[in-house]
């Protein structure tokens, strides 16, 4: 079965913009966790849907957001776009709370 | 937060030898889970080990948890360049993820 599915792979923006970026989990998974992954810090948690509801968020500013629709796919939106936002974004879903996670590729963001 | 934090930082080796990677973590858990990561490409699930499981394999990959002491770890035997990779612990639900371990196998 196809695998998570993330859109754009690359994204070039200006500060002050705003970005949205794609999700498409594997089929029957409903939870959709979002990362962003820089050299500096690693790999952090953003946030994670589970059936259309934010159940766990991670520690970034409010100009991060998203949203998860009722089949399972997710956005997730960043606004007034800052230089150290330049990261990979890494999608992923699972069945459920506990199982396996399935990454997709990423979308490399970067910001002029 | 349960962080995973991986141990060391960066290692190199030679085809065919084995490679040991560690991670230690704050809290209790339910399950310790071990990611791969190429170069630019998302992360792959490599094996899950549960709380009341000592050790597990799956082919090259053997994987122990000691909880007292809140600690796991990943051997790779025989290791090859395609192995080549970072690699992530993670605990439990909302996996929260170390720095990895920077594997590099020469051949």
């Amino acid at each position: 079965k196809a695998g998570v599915t993330q859109t754009p792979r690359y994204l070039i923006k200006t500060r002050g913009q705003q970005v949205t970026l794609s999700c498409s989990p594997i089929s029957g998974h409903r939870s959709v966790s979002w990362y962003q992954q820089t050299p500096g810090q690693g790999l952090q948690f953003l946030f994670e849907y589970f059936s259309e509801t934010q159940r766990n968020k991670g520690n970034f500013p409010g100009r991060f957001s998203g949203r998860q629709f009722s089949n399972s796919r997710s956005e997730m939106n960043v606004s007034t776009l800052e230089l150290g936002d330049s990261a990979l974004y890494l999608c992923a879903s699972s069945l459920g709370s506990s199982e396996p996670q399935h990454f997709g590729d990423g979308t490399r963001l970067s910001i002029l | 937060s349960q962080q995973g934090e991986e141990d060391p930082q960066a290692l190199s080796i030679q085809e065919g030898e084995n490679a040991t990677m560690n991670c230690s973590y704050k809290t209790s858990i339910n399950n310790l889970q071990w990611y791969r990561q190429n170069s630019g490409r998302g992360l792959v699930h490599l094996i899950l080990i549960r709380s009341n499981e000592r050790e597990k394999h799956s082919g090259r990959l053997r994987v122990t948890l000691d909880t007292s002491k809140k600690s796991s770890s990943l051997l790779i035997t025989a290791s090859r360049a395609a192995d080549t990779a970072s690699y992530f612990c993670a605990t439990d639900s909302t996996l929260t993820f170390g720095k990895g371990t920077m594997l590099l196998v020469s051949p």
